[in-house]
């Protein structure tokens, strides 16, 4: 029971290149979304997709751009990495939005941006 | 604006102590409020959900307490055990159908020492 798997698990970036974050669950659930949690923060949503072939933006957009790549597949993407985006970065999975069944987390991608 | 917020923000206690952690919350209007629990390195994990209704709610050793007049939430741990320690993260879902729905407090950093 894998649940939801993300790659890489850790990543360092120089300024200004580009990479895709993987997020796959295997738990046939409509809703996928990736945060980011900084130290003393609360985790934050980026984006997230309600539905296979929808998109919407959450608190902290700037900087990223999410696929929806089918039910199962999620990516984030960093155009043009900057150092405010060192951060460890979760994508999650929810079966009706989270309200009642919560979320499912991957273990994370620690992000290092020099 | 929704906000949610933990204390303390770290605590040390003995291993076989009981502890207390706080969540208060702005969040309107409310859904439900969970507790997750966040090991090092992984992604955090449901440990209980309150609704509006319920005033307690136990699973093994925590115990989850929701006072809906004054927005605030305990978890209490009995007879902690060193893989108590964790971050706990409250979560604050408020009512409605769009996917950003779920307010993260900044967590409470616990470590169980022998």
């Amino acid at each position: 029971n894998a649940g939801v798997t993300q790659t890489p698990k850790f990543q360092v970036l120089k300024t200004g290149q580009s990479m895709t974050l993987q997020c796959a669950q295997d738990m046939n659930h409509n809703s996928m979304y990736w945060y980011r949690q900084d130290p003393g923060m609360g985790l934050r949503l980026i984006y997230y997709s309600a539905s296979e072939g929808t998109t919407d933006k959450g608190e902290v957009p700037n900087g990223y751009n999410v696929s929806r790549l089918n039910k199962r597949e999620f990516s984030l993407r960093l155009e043009s990495a900057a150092p405010s985006q060192t951060s460890v970065y979760f994508c999650a999975s929810s079966e009706d939005g989270a309200r009642v069944y919560g979320y499912t987390f991957g273990s994370g991608t620690r992000l290092t941006v020099v | 604006k929704n906000q949610v917020e933990q204390s303390p923000q770290s605590l040390i206690i003995l291993e076989g102590k009981n502890c207390t952690l706080q969540c208060n919350y702005t969040v309107s209007p409310f859904s439900n409020l969970r507790w997750y629990k966040q090991d090092t390195g992984r992604g955090p994990v449901s440990l209980t959900i309150m609704t509006f209704s319920e005033n307690t709610k136990s699973n093994g050793r925590y115990t989850a307490t929701l006072d809906a007049d004054t927005k605030q939430s305990s978890l209490h741990i009995t007879a902690s055990q060193l893989s108590d320690s964790a971050s706990y993260i409250c979560v604050v879902s408020a009512a409605g159908n769009a996917g950003n729905m779920l307010t993260f407090g900044g967590g409470t950093r616990l470590m169980v020492k022998p």
